[in-house]
């Protein structure tokens, strides 16, 4: 069974703080994602990595940054946070090729006030 | 600027009867779709694909049928059951994953 694990599910934290999210996946997955989900707008691509230390810019990079120095850790950074990144945080992971599914975390949900 | 749209944000069906769930899309590049089943304070699950070099793929009570011409896909769920009632997510990809708005489904016993 493919398991995604993230490390919070719910996180408070002030704006401008530096907030660190961690996902893990356990099947050996080359590709990993991290998405936003805000109500009315869906999963919104974040970044995504191919291979260790490798990352692509999705749809909303904008005030974020990531990193994945192994294959099964990719964790997203906002530097300085703010009060319009208050949402759901999805990690996902998958085989390469965009036939194949790909496998989500549970979310965290990241409030900033 | 949103490449798969889902204009239904909720529907509503009776335990037996038909689910039927839209997504349009843009982009006629698109080679696999999918549609993810979310509940609640859970990450979404995968549910069915469908190539696009194919029309119809079915597993078990759910059906997806694509429409190229008209660029929509659509989902069928036969019978709805009360547990069928969460957000349900299509996608489609060509280099990454694009996801639609989402769909809240309610199945009423």
């Amino acid at each position: 069974d493919v398991k995604v694990t993230q490390s919070s599910r719910y996180l408070v934290k002030r704006t401008g703080e530096k907030v660190f999210l961690e996902c893990v996946q356990d099947m050996d997955h080359e590709n990993m994602f991290w998405y936003r989900q805000d109500p009315g707008l869906g999963l919104r691509l974040i970044y995504f990595s191919y291979d260790v230390k490798m990352k692509e810019k999705g749809d909303i990079p904008e005030g974020y940054s990531v990193s994945r120095e192994k294959k099964e850790r990719f964790s997203l950074i906002l530097e300085s946070a703010s009060t319009n990144q208050t949402s759901m945080y999805l990690c996902a992971s998958s085989f390469p090729g965009t036939s194949n599914e790909q496998y989500f975390g549970p979310g965290t949900r990241l409030t900033v006030t | 600027d949103q490449q798969v749209k889902q204009n239904s944000p909720s529907l509503s069906v009776q335990e037996g009867r038909i689910s039927i769930l839209n997504c349009d899309y843009t982009n006629s590049m698109f080679d696999y779709f999918l549609w993810y089943k979310k509940y609640p304070a859970e990450g979404p699950t995968f549910l069915i694909s469908i190539s696009s070099i194919k029309d119809k793929n079915e597993d078990g009570r759910f059906t997806v049928f694509l429409n190229k011409s008209a660029k929509h896909l659509s989902l069928h769920i036969v019978p709805s059951q009360p547990g069928d009632s969460a957000v349900y997510f299509c996608a489609a990809t060509l280099n990454q994953f694009y996801f639609g708005t989402g769909t809240s489904l309610t199945v009423i016993p």
